[in-house]
């Protein structure tokens, strides 16, 4: 298995510009997690996806950010309009089994993002 | 106020040696409590889940414990090696007992480092 994808792994873009991050989840997997991770605040869950539906955002942290899934194999984090404070690296990362508890979770490789 | 606490921040030991890394929460209720090992510019892997009934989980040189009374886990590394350096992350997750919808609270983080 390829494990779970994302693209781009670096983004370097300027601030106001829409920024979109891309993941495949491992196939068969039930459950989606979008992380953020930066040196000030560790890493951050924002939001998961059970079978494709939003389940709980309140990581989110603000309404520039937007999270999809339109079907098992994708899902997409945009932020619109981006600002330097968003300057992170973030992780998805799929699960078989649904849900938060007693779930082993497979990160993907991450993607560096860099507001200027 | 929910909260995970580890010690050290830091660790610096000679390779071969054993480590120990500490884990306090305050998490309630209390669901499950997992520990990832993290590589300079990847995603986090996951190590062991424990719920509230298991004392010890072992994978391979390392070796989780929990205690769910005083809210102390630790993670112990036997025969260090260079590869070990890494950042480990302890993670609790807070739900219902049966629930596996909850809220995941996160360490900051021991960056281990091993010495040749």
């Amino acid at each position: 298995d390829a494990g779970v994808i994302q693209s781009p792994r670096h983004e370097v873009t300027e601030m106001g510009q829409e920024v979109t991050l891309r993941c495949k989840p491992i196939s068969g997997h039930n459950s989606l997690f979008w992380y953020r991770q930066t040196m000030m605040r560790g890493l951050e869950l924002l939001i998961y996806f059970n079978n494709n539906v939003p389940i709980d955002d309140s990581g989110m942290p603000e309404d520039r950010f937007s999270a999809k899934m339109p079907n098992a194999s994708f899902s997409t984090l945009k932020i619109q309009p981006s600002e330097p404070r968003d300057s992170a690296v973030y992780f998805c990362a799929s699960s078989l089994e649904l849900g938060l508890a007693g779930n082993t979770q497979y990160f993907g490789p991450g993607t560096r993002l860099t507001v200027l | 106020k929910n909260q995970v606490e580890q010690s050290p921040q830091s660790l610096i030991i000679l390779e071969g040696k054993n480590c120990t890394l500490q884990c306090n929460y305050t998490v309630s209720p209390f669901s499950n409590l997992r520990w990832y090992k993290q590589d300079t510019g990847r995603g986090p892997v996951s190590l062991t889940i424990m719920t509230f009934s298991e004392n010890t989980k072992s994978n391979g040189r390392y070796t989780a414990t929990l205690d769910a009374d005083t809210k102390q886990s630790s993670l112990h590394i036997t025969a260090s090696q260079l590869s070990d350096s890494a950042s480990y992350i302890c993670v609790v997750t807070q739900a219902p007992r049966g629930s596996t919808l909850g809220r995941l609270y996160f360490g900051r983080g021991t960056q281990l480092t091993v010495w040749p």
